[in-house]
């Protein structure tokens, strides 16, 4: 099993739909949980940190599930510019972070 | 001007030759990463450096070697390349002590790739 599982998609979506991503890892001993934006031939960059207690920026929404090891992240009235590859990341204390392949979403108008 | 500057940004090699990807950053981290990305596979990890004197291989380091010459500077070398190192490279850099969380490795801050083919 690999260590951050994704569904990769494609998410192809409306502009102003709601849309959810989900994300599984398997250490329990992981100890911070993010979510980066990757567009096509760009590098990753941060969307979000993701906190035990969920957190929310703007239309983004993040939450976490230690119990289940369940990562997610929605995203409400979606834009075309939130066209993307979405990035699920994990830490574990001491090591470097671990990428999930990504879930790629196509907003049209 | 990027704070993680990567070179070169295209390379087109053949198999067998020695390659060295090199990286450079501005911001003043200590961590550095070497990751590559392959369609379908995401990003995996190569190797990573905590300061200058730590060396730590990531996940698929086999057939890479760094070095980390100074706290700017990490470069990732492919000894004799294969067409199957054929894939997007990043360098990242991050400063845990911004987070106030021990342990966490903080944000990563990529550089903008390089793109290696071996024919």
């Amino acid at each position: 099993r690999k260590e951050v599982e994704q569904d990769p998609g494609p998410f192809n979506v409306p502009e102003g739909a709601t849309v959810a991503f989900n994300c599984t890892y398997s250490n329990s001993a992981s100890q911070s949980f993010f979510w980066y934006r990757q567009d096509c031939r760009k590098e990753p960059k941060l969307l979000m940190s993701v906190y035990s207690s969920g957190n929310e920026d703007g239309r983004f929404t993040a939450q976490l599930n230690r119990a289940s090891q369940y990562i997610s992240l929605l995203i409400r009235d979606s834009k075309l510019s939130d066209s993307a590859t979405y990035l699920c990341v994990v830490n574990q204390a001491g090591t470097a972070l671990i990428f999930g392949k990504g879930t790629t979403l196509s907003v049209s108008s | 001007d990027a704070d993680v500057t990567q070179t070169p940004r295209n390379r087109i090699t053949k198999t067998g030759k020695r390659i060295m990807l090199e990286c450079s950053q501005t911001k003043g981290h200590d961590r550095m990463y070497w990751y590559r990305q392959d369609p379908g596979l995401g990003l995996r990890l190569i190797y990573y450096s905590f300061d200058v004197k730590d060396i730590n291989k990531g996940e698929i380091s086999d057939g890479y070697s760094v070095s980390r010459q100074a706290q700017a500077k990490f470069s990732l070398s492919l000894e004799s390349a294969i067409p199957n190192q054929t894939a997007l490279y990043f360098c990242a850099t991050s400063d845990p002590s911004r987070t106030g969380f021990a342990g966490n490795t903080g944000e990563l801050f990529f550089g903008e790739g390089s793109r290696l083919t071996v024919l």
